[in-house]
């Protein structure tokens, strides 16, 4: 089975403006998660979907978006770019058809805002 | 308000020898716990759960101790090889349904040869 996959890999953007990052699940899985890893902070939650629908989200602020469609697919999306918005972008997949909490990251986005 | 810690950020260890991660957590209310190994350039790769029903949980190499009233876990590395050297991760869930992670800082282990 093919695992999480990330387009792009590499990112580099200037302040505000905006960005979509892509994600592809792990074939199966149908909630994705994503996750923001910078020096400072760590690895922090930014939301996470399901059929089509956002069922959490994390501490960041509305310039964070995102959407998954019916294929399980995800996208996220930041508007108006800040400096400190440069980070690894990381997606991860759960079957959540077991009761087995583990979620599986794909490779990440590295995103530079300058 | 760091919810999950690692309060070592390094750890170095030679080969053959036991690694022991530790990590402590402050919300009562995370009831699954998971251990993650991320080398750079990658995603953070999954190793090993544990519920809190358990406290303990054995894969391999890999054993994962859960003290509850200490709201502490451990990652055991037994025998540690070249290979395990990198960041690991702890990671916890207190949604019910494991769809919201809460990291710790990462701990970095360097397995000598």
């Amino acid at each position: 089975k093919a695992g999480v996959t990330q387009t792009p890999r590499y990112l580099i953007k200037t302040r505000g403006q905006q960005v979509t990052l892509s994600c592809s699940p792990i074939s199966g899985h149908r909630s994705v998660s994503w996750y923001q890893q910078t020096p400072g902070q760590g690895l922090q939650f930014l939301f996470e979907y399901f059929s089509e629908t956002q069922r959490n989200k994390g501490n960041f602020p509305g310039r964070f978006s995102g959407r998954q469609f019916s294929n399980s697919r995800s996208e996220m999306n930041v508007s108006t770019l800040e400096l400190g918005d440069s980070a690894l972008y990381l997606c991860a997949s759960r079957n959540t058809g077991t009761a087995s909490y583990e979620q599986y990251f794909g490779p990440g986005t590295r995103l530079t805002v300058t | 308000d760091q919810q999950v810690k690692q309060n070592s950020p390094s750890l170095s260890v030679q080969e053959g020898r036991i690694s022991i991660l530790n990590c402590d957590y402050t919300n009562s209310m995370f009831d699954y716990f998971l251990w993650y190994k991320k080398y750079p350039a990658e995603g953070p790769t999954f190793l090993i759960s544990i519920s809190s029903i358990k406290d303990k949980n054995e894969d391999g190499r890999f054993t994962v101790f859960l003290n509850k009233s200490a709201k502490h876990l451990s990652l055991h590395i037994v025998p540690s090889q070249p290979g395990d050297s990198a960041v690991y991760f702890c990671a916890a869930s207190g949604d019910n349904a494991g769809n919201m992670l809460t990291f710790g800082g990462g701990t970095r282990l360097m397995v000598k040869p």
